[in-house]
């Protein structure tokens, strides 16, 4: 079946210092892969996402780069903010199940100032 | 545009009591999703909607778990009875469909505890 690995938090670091979260993912066929952020006290939203080998996805300073030979899709920042503390989690979509979505365990990182 | 809507935002309520949480989807999406947060099992997939009707509850707990869809813009969860183990955060999310393969639309959460 399908699975997400991510790396265990909390990951704490001081403003503007590199974020790197890694994910591995297992998975039949040819998965889309999703970062989510939850935010304190939120629902999870959506961060970024990338449908196929090679994609790189991006949003607000946030990349991630799907790819098939290492099934990885980590997660990097390169100047962190302390509005970015939150949990993050990885995911993917094989399709098979319509939106079905497997995530990860979920990475903690708080930012200080 | 509104997102979407759960109620109640928190319940406390003691073991064995019927417990009821309510989802709105965002009008349009097609796929509705209960989830369940807690510290220690993560987020864990409870049940799923398309067009109403629900396709996988293989995450649903057990037997005092039920949810229901009766329309496109609205959908229950019910625990019946409680117990204290029942206590989580449960998130209900909701999805335009196959032309946005995983991208979900989560609610702010209902938080249960079970005294």
């Amino acid at each position: 079946g399908n699975s997400v690995t991510q790396m265990e938090g909390p990951v704490t670091l001081s403003e503007e210092a590199f974020l790197t979260i890694n994910c591995t993912y297992t998975a039949t066929g040819y998965p889309s892969l999703f970062w989510y952020v939850q935010y304190p006290g939120e629902g999870l939203q959506l961060l970024l996402k990338a449908t196929k080998a090679d994609d790189k996805g991006s949003n607000k300073g946030f990349e991630a780069t799907y790819r098939k030979e290492t099934t990885s899709f980590h997660l990097e920042k390169g100047s962190v903010q302390v509005s970015d503390s939150a949990v993050y989690f990885c995911a993917l979509s094989d399709g098979a199940a319509g939106n079905k979505l497997t995530f990860g365990g979920g990475t903690r990182v708080l930012v200080k100032p | 545009d509104a997102g979407v809507i759960q109620s109640p935002r928190h319940e406390v309520t003691e073991m064995g009591q019927e417990v009821t949480l309510r989802c709105k989807p965002i009008s349009g999406h097609n796929s509705l999703f209960w989830y369940r947060q807690t510290m220690m099992r993560g987020l864990e997939l409870l049940i799923y909607f398309n067009n109403n009707v629900p396709i996988d509850d293989s995450g649903m707990p057990e037997d005092r778990f039920s949810a229901k869809m009766p329309n496109a813009s609205f959908s229950t969860l019910k625990i019946q009875p409680s117990e204290p183990r029942d206590s989580a955060v449960y998130f209900c999310a909701s999805s335009p469909g196959s032309s946005a393969r995983g991208e979900l639309f989560f609610g702010e959460g209902s938080r249960l505890t079970v005294l």
